[in-house]
């Protein structure tokens, strides 16, 4: 079964605008959890990344919100750009590194 | 330095035909990651090596499937007997560091197309 899932499946929005994809988890064994950006024909890339006793980590446009008691996490951008439009994954790490990733979600930001 | 790379890019088998991946990961990297991506999907795990040991590999599909590190560095992974189902983006990663929450480094990825 789906170990992370990943919503919504496809986002449009305005330039400026501010995206949110949203995950949710049930294993509690998870340790770590990091959101990836794709290009077509690319593999995926490392954007920000958070541990279940943080509640919030923002790193430039981009910010996770960590809800450990809901076992849901978020990744918001701020102040979307066009060259933000890529496939965004989440994912969960267990101990032993094996990570399950989401099923992702195609963001296009319209100029 | 350079990232990880991944080689064919594309590969096109006929069912029943071998198949061999190849992955450079990041130089001195020490772990090593092998995803399947079906189209529209999240990479899904299919296994992992420590240096020149698999340490998991408890997301190969089947026992067609095969991957070694034999040096630590370069790894293979080899698909048996290709079937349809098995046609998908196969992702490489590499990690500089043991234990948790460490960066993965993704290649770009080989196509596999089986007709």
């Amino acid at each position: 079964q789906q170990q992370v899932k990943q919503s919504p499946q496809s986002l449009i929005v305005q330039k400026g605008g501010i995206p949110i994809i949203n995950c949710a988890y049930e294993n509690t064994a998870f340790d770590y959890f990091p959101w990836y950006q794709q290009f077509p024909g690319k593999g995926p890339a490392l954007l920000i990344a958070i541990r279940p006793d943080v509640s919030e980590k923002k790193e430039g446009r981009f910010t996770i919100s960590f809800n450990k008691s809901a076992k849901q996490f978020s990744l918001h951008i701020m102040d979307s750009q066009p060259g933000d439009s890529a496939t965004y994954f989440c994912a969960a790490k267990l101990m032993g590194n094996q990570f399950y990733f989401g099923t992702g979600t195609s963001l296009t930001v319209i100029p | 330095g350079a990232g990880v790379s991944q080689s064919p890019r594309y590969k096109v088998a006929k069912r029943g035909q071998d198949v061999a991946l190849r992955c450079d990961p990041i130089s001195g990297h020490v772990s090593l990651f092998w995803y399947q991506q079906a189209l529209g999907q999240g990479p899904e795990f299919l296994t992992y090596f420590q240096n020149e040991a698999q340490l998991d590999k408890s997301g190969l599909p089947s026992d067609r499937f095969f991957a070694e590190r034999p040096e630590g560095s370069v790894s293979t992974l080899k698909i048996q007997r290709t079937q349809q189902e098995d046609s998908a983006v196969y992702l490489c990663a590499s990690s500089s560091r043991l234990g948790t929450g460490n960066e993965q480094f993704f290649g770009p990825g080989t196509r596999l197309t089986v007709l």
